[in-house]
């Protein structure tokens, strides 16, 4: 595709729930990496890859989030027993190459837990 | 770790208005993005500057890294220039961006 997609585009869950979100970053490139933004703040860097491989998980803020890359291409990152506090939008970027590169970032998943 | 500060953390201009925006962090850094968030939310990238100066269009940075700061110029703005503008930078040796705190911006007709 001609850019970075998402989805879903909105997610509405309860509390405890399992949920999983899809990044497809754009063709060809390297690194992908996921954010969250919470209401009215700032981007946190949640995971980078490289290829397949995830050299950086230093900010996923606990054990019940993880993130997998397949082929090189599809992401999928998961929260499981969702809480309150894990309301808000992801954000997924790719780009040709690791930091050196310019950041392309899809239009996000915007999370709300109830 | 590195602290990424931004200011002013809000503008308000009259259409036409050039304005400057600063984002300053407290360690070196190998290179620097500018991005501009929509008011949809969508984010774009408008500059990869690591040091020196680029422009497009009306707009222009300058990172000047042996002093830790970059500038964001926006000249004769326009209300599609709304939303927030953040600066990111990752810590020397990583691939961890940082985003800076955000300048919000609302340009008025």
């Amino acid at each position: 595709g001609a850019g970075v997609s998402q989805s879903p585009s909105n997610k509405v869950t309860e509390k405890g729930k399992d949920v999983e979100l899809r990044c497809d970053p754009i063709s060809g490139h390297t690194a992908l990496y996921w954010y969250r933004q919470s209401l009215g703040q700032g981007l946190e860097f949640l995971i980078y890859f490289q290829g397949n491989s995830a050299p950086d998980k230093s900010g996923l803020p606990s054990d019940r989030f993880s993130a997998e890359r397949t082929g090189g291409s599809v992401s999928t990152l998961t929260i499981q027993r969702t809480q309150q506090e894990d309301s808000a939008v992801y954000l997924c970027a790719s780009s040709f190459a690791p930091a050196q590169e310019t950041q392309y970032f899809g239009p996000g998943t915007r999370l709300l837990v109830l | 770790g590195i602290q990424v500060e931004q200011s002013p953390p809000d503008l308000i201009l009259q259409e036409g208005a050039n304005s400057t925006l600063r984002c300053n962090f407290s360690d070196s850094v190998n290179n620097l993005q500018w991005f501009h968030q929509n008011p949809w939310g969508q984010l774009i990238n408008l500059f990869y500057i690591p040091s020196g100066t680029k422009q497009n269009g009306r707009l222009s940075a300058t990172t000047v890294a042996t002093e830790r700061y970059s500038l964001l110029y926006i000249s004769s703005s326009q209300t599609t220039d709304s939303g927030v503008y953040f600066c990111a930078v990752p810590p020397g040796g990583t691939y961890k961006y940082i985003f800076g705190t955000g300048t919000r911006l609302k340009v008025l007709a």
